[in-house]
C-alpha cells in the first residue's frame, strides 16, 4: 500500500534553515504530483507547495515564495522541502501528500504522511 | 476570490443527516475534495471528484456541488464521524491549491 514518511522536522531558530524529506513507496512515484501541506498548532490546513510528476513545474503559496524550495528525486522516490529564512509563523506540522490522479489530472490528495513538526523559536 | 469558506462548527444528532458546505469562486471550475481529520492524525480523503468515495469510506458519505458551492453530506451520522472536515480545490489559476478553514463536526 502507499506509504509516505516525513522526516527532518525539529526546533530551529528564526532565520535558520531546515530540510524536510518524504520517503515514498507503494506506487509509481514518477507519475504523481506531490505536495507539502502544513498545519499550525490548533489551526487548519494550509497548502504550501507542489511539484509536478517530472519535477518541471513547481508552485508555492505566496507566504513561502522565495524562501522554500520543493524538489523531488524520482530515482530515490523522495520528496524534499528546503526551508530557508524560517519565521515563527512557519511553525507547523508539515505533511507530504500525493495527488490522487496521474500526471496532474485531478485535484485531490489520496494519501498523506503522518507529518513532521517544525518549530521555529529562539 | 482565492479562498474557500466553511462554517466553523456543525452538530448533528446520532443517526441524523448533516450537510457541511464550502463556498468559493474556484468551485465553479473545479470539484471540491473533502478530508476528515481526527485529533493528532493526518487527514484522510473521504470524497473527491463529482461524488467519489475512496475504498474504505462508508457510503453514508456523499458529495455534491452547484455553482460556487460544494457540500459533504453524512446520512446517518455515527459517533466515529466526529472530527474536522476540510474542503479543498485548486484556485482559479489551476496551479495553487486551497483549503477551507475547516468545519468541526460534533455528533450528539
Amino acid at each position: 500500500q502507499v506509504q509516505l514518511v516525513e522526516s527532518g522536522g525539529g526546533v530551529v531558530q528564526p532565520g535558520r534553515s531546515l530540510r524536510l524529506a518524504c520517503a515514498a513507496s507503494g506506487f509509481t512515484f514518477s507519475t504523481c504530483g506531490l505536495h507539502w501541506v502544513r498545519q499550525a498548532p490548533g489551526k487548519g490546513l494550509e497548502w504550501v507547495a507542489v511539484v509536478s510528476h517530472d519535477g518541471a513545474h513547481k508552485y508555492y503559496v505566496d507566504s513561502v515564495k522565495g524562501r522554500f524550495t520543493i524538489s523531488r528525486d524520482n530515482s530515490k522516490n523522495t520528496l524534499h522541502l528546503q526551508m530557508n529564512s524560517l519565521r515563527a509563523e512557519d511553525t507547523a506540522v508539515y505533511y507530504c501528500a500525493k495527488e490522487g490522479a496521474r500526471f496532474g489530472a485531478g485535484n485531490w490528495f489520496d494519501s498523506w504522511g503522518q507529518g513532521t513538526l517544525v518549530t521555529v523559536s529562539s | 476570490s482565492s479562498e474557500l469558506t466553511q462554517d466553523p462548527a456543525v452538530s448533528v444528532a446520532l443517526g441524523q443527516t448533516v450537510r457541511i458546505t464550502c463556498q468559493g469562486d474556484s468551485l465553479r471550475d473545479y470539484y471540491a475534495a473533502w478530508y476528515q481529520q481526527k485529533p493528532g492524525q493526518a487527514p484522510i480523503l473521504v470524497i473527491y471528484g463529482k461524488n467519489n468515495r475512496p475504498s474504505g469510506v462508508p457510503d453514508r458519505f456523499s458529495g455534491s456541488s452547484s455553482g460556487t458551492s460544494a457540500s459533504l453530506t453524512i446520512t446517518g451520522a455515527q459517533a466515529e464521524d466526529e472530527g474536522d472536515y476540510y474542503c479543498s480545490s485548486r484556485d482559479n489559476s489551476g496551479n495553487h491549491w486551497l483549503f477551507g478553514g475547516g468545519t468541526k463536526l460534533t455528533v450528539l
